[in-house]
């Protein structure tokens, strides 16, 4: 157990529809990334998270965004969603200072856009 | 974008046997890491070598590293049925983690 969570374990939503991914960390970790891995792939960075300011990206449209909250939790929000986004979503949190080898992951949530 | 290729994509072998995996990567790096991952669920990190280093060993696992050949070996020795999962390589670059494509191990009982 890595002590990262994640809801729901599986979505299904319809092209054109917007989707909320949860995220909850460990206690004290301050930092969150997503990534996207898409069927037989290796995850690819969306974006980190880092005192609830979005503090890096990967090259992923605006319509990717995201929130963290102060209680550790965060989420991953995508509009306008299209079939080429149904993949594992993983979130991976560490303590602040943390390397990004370092970091932990959640079980993934797997989104199906049909 | 992917940091390099692992190899092979998919190797079956029978419990008992060794299991290698091959993975390249682009850029310079500080470390690499090794993670597993069963069944399309969460990564769990199995070792991690630093750039000076040539060779870890951790349990079952031994991982090489030529940082001259950008590229870097998993050994799984003496593999069980519950070693089935896929591996992924990782470099870190900038607070984020850099992905190979990944070797889908299957061990046949």
């Amino acid at each position: 157990e890595t002590g990262v969570t994640q809801s729901p374990t599986h979505l299904i939503k319809t092209r054109g529809q917007q989707v909320t991914l949860r995220c909850s960390s460990q206690s004290g970790h301050n930092t969150v990334s997503w990534y996207q891995q898409a069927l037989g792939q290796g995850p690819q960075f969306i974006f980190q998270y880092y005192r609830e300011e979005e503090n890096g990206r990967g090259n992923f449209p605006p319509r990717f965004s995201g929130l963290q909250f102060p209680n550790y939790s965060s989420e991953l929000n995508v509009n306008a969603l299209e079939l080429d986004d149904s993949a594992l979503y993983l979130c991976a949190s560490r303590p602040s200072g943390g390397r990004a080898n370092e970091q932990f992951f959640g079980p993934g949530t797997r989104l199906t856009v049909l | 974008s992917q940091q390099g290729e692992e190899d092979p994509q998919a190797l079956s072998i029978q419990e008992g046997e060794n299991a290698t995996m091959n993975c390249s990567y682009k850029t310079s790096i500080n470390n690499l890491q090794w993670y597993r991952q069963n069944s399309g669920r969460g990564l769990v990190h199995l070792i991690l070598i630093r750039s000076n280093e040539r060779e870890k060993h951790s349990g079952r696992l031994r991982v090489t590293l030529d940082t001259s050949k950008k590229s870097s070996s998993l050994l799984i020795t003496a593999s069980r049925a519950a070693d089935t999962a896929s591996y992924f390589c990782a470099t870190d670059e900038a607070q984020k983690l850099v992905f190979g494509q990944g070797t889908r191990l299957t061990i046949n009982p």
